[in-house]
């Protein structure tokens, strides 16, 4: 069964608009969590790395203001898109490891399709 | 930064046949794990297979496996007996022994021919 649950798995919804999405680890503690963002037919591109208790590690390119990572627990990281515009449209996934087991795969959540009108 | 490189952008295979992906990726590590996701068109990110990097052994998961070659920094994965729903888009990724983040290739759309 999923390890990761991602929610929701799908947000329209209008320009200006933040939207926030969970991430949560079912089975396991995730100090780190990871947030994708992918456009059609490309591959995942990182966005942030989410430790729990601390502040996210944006990639070079991320807006830390527009793309605001919360890690409050270690089953639970959030991401908010504030003031959401149509080029933020994309899907996003984030994904859990294990702490300390850098042998474990990333589990990934099913990923949430953005749609902003 | 560690890079990964999958070379065919799409590839094809007849069913029931064999289809090998390759990819490649440039380290100065001497150890690291290897992955293969599968992310069909649900988009859901599925694993396929791992290679731990100080294993001689090629990873074998059933109708999948890997050809690991280390001092080529090649990692290619083998399907044999190809399904339809092996059509998806194929990742290679990297991580290191000493970090969380993974390397992800651009990816390989492969589509299953009836």
């Amino acid at each position: 069964g999923a390890v990761v649950s991602q929610h929701p798995s799908r947000v329209i919804c209008k320009s200006g608009t933040s939207v926030k999405i969970e991430c949560r680890s079912l089975d396991f503690q995730a100090t780190t969590m990871f947030w994708y963002r992918q456009f059609p037919k490309q591959s995942l591109m990182l966005m942030a790395t989410s430790n729990e208790g601390s502040k996210a590690t944006y990639e070079q390119g991320v807006e830390k203001d527009k793309f605001l990572i919360n890690h409050a627990s270690l089953t639970l990281s959030t991401l908010t898109v504030t003031s959401a515009h149509p080029e933020d449209s994309s899907f996003y996934i984030c994904s859990a490891s294990f702490r300390d087991r850098t042998n474990q795969p990333q589990h990934f959540g099913d990923g949430t399709r953005l749609s902003i009108l | 930064a560690q890079t990964v490189t999958q070379s065919q952008p799409e590839m094809s295979v007849q069913e029931a046949e064999t289809v090998t992906l390759s990819c490649t990726y440039d380290t100065s590590e001497s150890d690291y794990y290897l992955f293969w996701y599968k992310q069909p068109p649900s988009r859901q990110m599925i694993l396929v297979i791992r290679q731990e990097a100080y294993k001689q052994q090629n990873a074998t998961e059933n109708r999948f496996s890997v050809n690991f070659q280390k001092a080529a920094k090649s990692f290619s994965l083998k399907i044999s007996d190809s399904q339809l729903g092996d059509a998806a888009m194929y990742f290679c990724a990297y991580r290191s022994v000493t970090g969380n983040q993974f390397y992800f290739g651009t990816g390989t759309s492969l589509t299953v021919i009836p």
